[in-house]
């Protein structure tokens, strides 16, 4: 595609619920990386996927959030048993490599009520 | 611990005139600088970046200054213009972190408001 999509654009869901976001990188990028951005707050990095290497996972908040990448294309972004703390903007990127510019999605604004 | 700081939460200038947007970093690691522009709604747009080996990158009216003895950069837009008003964000990396990964480490934003 043209550029990072990700879907759903917005997602409401219940404390307690599990919820799955979806990213599609730019076609050709090896890097892949998720960052969420809570009100008035910067982004903050939760995971980074670089080709076939195991991930740095050393972001995520909690063992209720993981992240996959499936044949090193789409990226899934899971958290279980959300809680409100949970609600943000949750933004998907892609670069050609690990060191090149990276080119984000528009996000998933995640509200957990 | 914030890495990567920027004090100035909001900006204010006239069209036409300068607008200074500054970052701040403590990790002496980073060696990449990046610049992105946010409008609400949409997700970070590259602006642009700097190596440690520089200090100065200029692209059309954006130009990214970096003084590494006092770990502080500082991006200039001008003449500015009133689609330039956005939540700007400073980016940095470091040359190697964890198994090898390229994560960056952003600052909270400066909202610039170009008056016309």
């Amino acid at each position: 595609g043209a550029g990072v999509s990700q879907s759903p654009s917005n997602k409401v869901t219940e404390k307690g619920k599990d919820v799955e976001l979806r990213c599609d990188p730019i076609s050709g990028h090896t890097a892949l990386y998720w960052y969420r951005q809570s009100l008035g707050q910067g982004l903050e990095f939760l995971i980074y996927f670089q080709g076939n290497s195991a991930p740095d996972k050393s972001g995520l908040p909690s063992d209720r959030f993981s992240a996959e990448r499936t044949g090193g294309s789409v990226s899934t972004l899971t958290i279980q048993r959300t809680q409100q703390e949970d609600s943000a903007v949750y933004l998907c990127a892609s670069s050609l490599r690990g060191n090149t510019e990276a080119f984000f999605g528009q996000g998933t604004r995640l509200t957990v009520v | 611990d914030q890495q990567v700081k920027q004090n100035s939460p909001s900006l204010s200038v006239q069209e036409g005139r300068i607008s200074i947007l500054n970052c701040d970093y403590t990790n002496s690691m980073f060696d990449y600088f990046l610049w992105y522009k946010k409008y609400p709604a949409e997700g970070p747009t590259f602006l642009i970046s700097i190596s440690s080996i520089k200090d100065k990158n200029e692209d059309g009216r954006f130009t990214v200054f970096l003084n590494k003895s006092a770990k502080h950069l500082s991006l200039h837009i001008v003449p500015s213009q009133p689609g330039d008003s956005a939540v700007y964000f400073c980016a940095a990396r470091a040359a190697y972190s964890g198994a090898g990964s390229y994560q960056l480490t952003f600052g909270k934003g400066t909202k610039l408001s170009v008056i016309p």
